[in-house]
């Protein structure tokens, strides 16, 4: 069981606008900057976001993440078919001696 | 262009070690922090770590200390992987990621930016 609780599935038609959430404590998300992870199948992960909400380059602007408090969201709007994978939330914990934690991921199907 | 290259699928017997290699190309690895993270069949994503290849300092989680060792060789651009006292649940994909930050600066996540391809480990008597 993770410290960050993502939902175990996604789905939407193309077009749509879905989101997912990882939520946290105070210890990570509530101190830390959040993280968002794609992963294709059979593919090693590529980061979406950093800080929270900025895109790397190259990364569309129909992928965007917000936090508050201790929760955050990956929203991706215009579901393209190419967006099924897996998602995964990944932040700092400041607890023990410091570590990274990810989500269980959540595994989006375009519908 | 920047990546990460990592050696080829290992088997190997419960109790033994392997030792998995990262090789950069296209930036120099000791100029930012370099993290492991494994995936079980079928599971998420794992940290095992982190190494300044500049220094050769490491930070393991917890529940791999002792079992764990991140090495580097400047030399030939890599960072190495070694896992002790293989168990059957060490069975994943085990890959390579650059952090964001450099090694300029202390320790701070930032992000994994560049994924090495992932290197698959079965252990299994």
């Amino acid at each position: 069981q993770s410290v960050l609780t993502q939902p175990p599935s996604a789905s939407g038609t193309p077009g749509q606008r879905v989101t997912i959430s990882c939520s946290g404590s105070n210890s990570n998300i509530g101190t830390n900057y959040v993280y968002w992870y794609q992963q294709l199948p059979g593919t090693a992960p590529k980061l979406l976001i950093f800080r929270n909400n900025q895109r790397p380059s190259g990364v569309p602007d129909r992928f965007s993440g917000s936090k508050s408090g201790t929760s955050a969201s990956l929203a991706i709007s215009g579901l393209r078919s190419e967006d099924e994978a897996e998602y995964y939330c990944g932040v700092w914990d400041d607890s023990l001696s410091g570590f990274v934690v990810f989500g269980g991921g959540t595994k989006l199907t375009v519908l | 262009q920047v990546q990460l290259v990592q050696s080829g699928a290992e088997v190997k017997k419960p109790g033994a070690s392997v030792m998995v290699s990262c090789k950069a190309s296209g930036y120099t690895v000791t100029d930012n922090y370099v993290h492991w993270v494994r995936q079980a069949p079928g599971q998420g994503l794992e940290w095992m770590g982190w190494i300044n290849p500049k220094s050769g300092v490491a930070n393991h989680a917890q529940r791999f200390q002792g079992r764990v060792a991140m090495i580097r060789d400047t030399s030939i651009n890599t960072v190495y992987m070694e896992l002790n006292s293989l168990k059957s649940d060490d069975t994943a994909v085990y890959y390579c990621a650059r952090d964001r930050t450099t090694t300029e600066h202390p320790y701070f996540y930032a992000g994994m930016d560049v994924w090495g391809q992932g290197t698959t480990v079965a252990v299994s008597s």
